[in-house]
């Protein structure tokens, strides 16, 4: 059965650094895209970028190019989202999810359950 | 970038009733990339439907979704209690990958 298990929801305050983790279980980690999707509270989803973790190759959506960084460990099979400095604006529930396709251009068959971070002074 | 426009924003029907959604796009999805998710309240989305009407595995077929080039539909033939959720369309046809707004079809 595939799975993805994120990393418990985070509480932080503007400025502060974090990195969320997304472990794949259930089927052959590296070789398949994880995308980052963003819902901010009461609003629709927004994909942010993918990383293949065989070799790291990384696509970002141009709205979150520079505002954060995905990376991945495929010894580990887990895939990570960091902020270097959050934002009030960043408070929102982050999915990962898995691209069924040999593409970047790809959907997304199984989801993590979300973790949501919020971000307050 | 491909924006998707979802109509209604919200529809509400009852229980039995049948659910047409739909997902326009700004310009044509190439190859028909076009997948619909369903998500519920407190819950991760779920694929519902690949490649415009490819029915991911485990869905039943009370959902189907039809369309090509910029116009797609996913209709539910007959909702059941568990179906009053909020839907997604989702192009991958070009990049970025982009999400509609959502459809949200609650009970009348």
């Amino acid at each position: 059965e595939v799975q993805l298990v994120q990393s418990g929801a985070e509480v932080k305050k503007p400025g502060e650094s974090l990195k969320i983790s997304c472990k794949g279980s259930g089927y052959t980690f590296p070789t398949y895209w994880i995308g980052w999707v963003r819902q901010m509270p009461g609003r629709g989803l927004e994909w942010m970028g993918f990383i293949y973790p065989g070799d790291s190759d990384t696509k970002y959506n141009p709205s979150f190019e520079g505002q954060v960084t995905i990376s991945a460990d495929k010894s580990i099979s887990t895939a990570y989202l960091q902020w270097s400095s959050l934002k009030a604006s960043d408070t929102a529930m982050y999915y990962c999810a898995r691209g069924p396709l040999m593409t970047r251009l790809t959907h997304f068959d199984h989801w993590g359950p979300g973790t949501l971070v919020t971000v307050s002074s | 970038e491909i924006v998707l426009t979802q109509s209604p924003g919200t529809v509400s029907l009852s229980p039995g009733e049948r659910a047409t959604l739909s997902c326009r796009a700004s310009q044509s999805v190439d190859k028909s990339y076009l997948a619909w998710y369903q998500q519920k309240p407190g819950q991760a989305p779920r694929l519902l439907i690949s490649g415009a009407s490819k029915r991911a595995t485990g869905i039943p077929d009370r959902f189907s979704g039809s369309g090509s080039g910029t116009d797609f539909t996913l209709t539910i033939s007959g909702l059941e209690p568990e179906d009053f959720a909020v839907y997604y369309c989702q192009q991958y046809g070009g990049a970025p990958l982009t999400f509609g707004p959502g459809t949200k079809v609650d009970i009348k």
